[in-house]
């Protein structure tokens, strides 16, 4: 069975410039999660979904993030403005019945 | 809001030794405790999951521990070998509001000497 796909594994932008990851979870997993992992931290919660809805999007930073799960399958991430600040690795995971299951992450830096 | 610690930020050891990783959660009304792997570069493998009513779960030379009225819980690796170094991560869910939400700690990384 195929895991968590992301992409892309890895992205160096200027700051000021846009940028997106693409998240295709489980087969079949109806939550799917975006987290957000800063250098020698754990990851921290940026959005939920539940099938296509977004139910706790309370630490997504909404002045430049946004995100959108079309058909409850696959998920975009989008950051624009992206700030020096955003430097980090972004995790993708799912889960049908609690458990998450985690992609390898899009590493993101911003110069 | 629930805050989790793991003590020691690092740690390296010989190969052959057992050794023991420590969480610590700020909130005991939890719904149930993971540990992760993450290897560099890479994303977070799942390891051990504590349901709350669970005193201990084990997986080969792997054994978690939780007491859920002190915070804590442990992870205790047997006969380490230079595979096993990587970061360990412990995640806690709360039993109410955003249920689903996983809480991490900031991690242990684990170095194995050969």
């Amino acid at each position: 069975e195929a895991g968590v796909v992301q992409s892309p594994r890895y992205k160096i932008i200027e700051k000021k410039q846009p940028v997106a990851f693409w998240c295709n979870p489980i087969s079949g997993h109806n939550t799917l999660y975006w987290y957000r992992q800063n250098l020698g931290q754990g990851p921290e919660l940026l959005i939920r979904y539940e099938n296509e809805e977004a139910v706790d999007d309370s630490q997504l930073p909404k002045d430049r993030f946004s995100a959108e799960r079309l058909k409850g399958v696959d998920s975009t991430l989008k950051i624009q403005p992206a700030e020096l600040g955003d430097s980090a690795v972004y995790l993708c995971a799912s889960s049908l019945r609690g458990e998450q299951y985690f992609g390898p992450g899009t590493r993101l830096t911003v110069t | 809001k629930q805050e989790v610690t793991q003590i020691p930020a690092a740690l390296s050891v010989p190969e052959g030794e057992n050794l023991v990783l420590n969480c610590s959660f700020t909130d005991s009304a939890i719904y149930n405790l993971q540990w992760f792997r993450q290897d560099p570069g890479k994303g977070l493998t799942s390891l051990l999951l504590i349901q709350s009513s669970q005193r201990e779960q084990t997986s080969g030379r792997l054994n978690a521990s939780l007491d859920k009225s002190s915070g804590r819980s442990t992870l205790y690796i047997a006969a380490s070998q230079p595979g096993d170094s990587a970061t360990y991560l412990c995640a806690v869910r709360l039993s109410s509001g955003s249920a689903r939400q996983l809480t991490f700690g900031s991690g242990t990384q684990l170095t194995v000497l050969p």
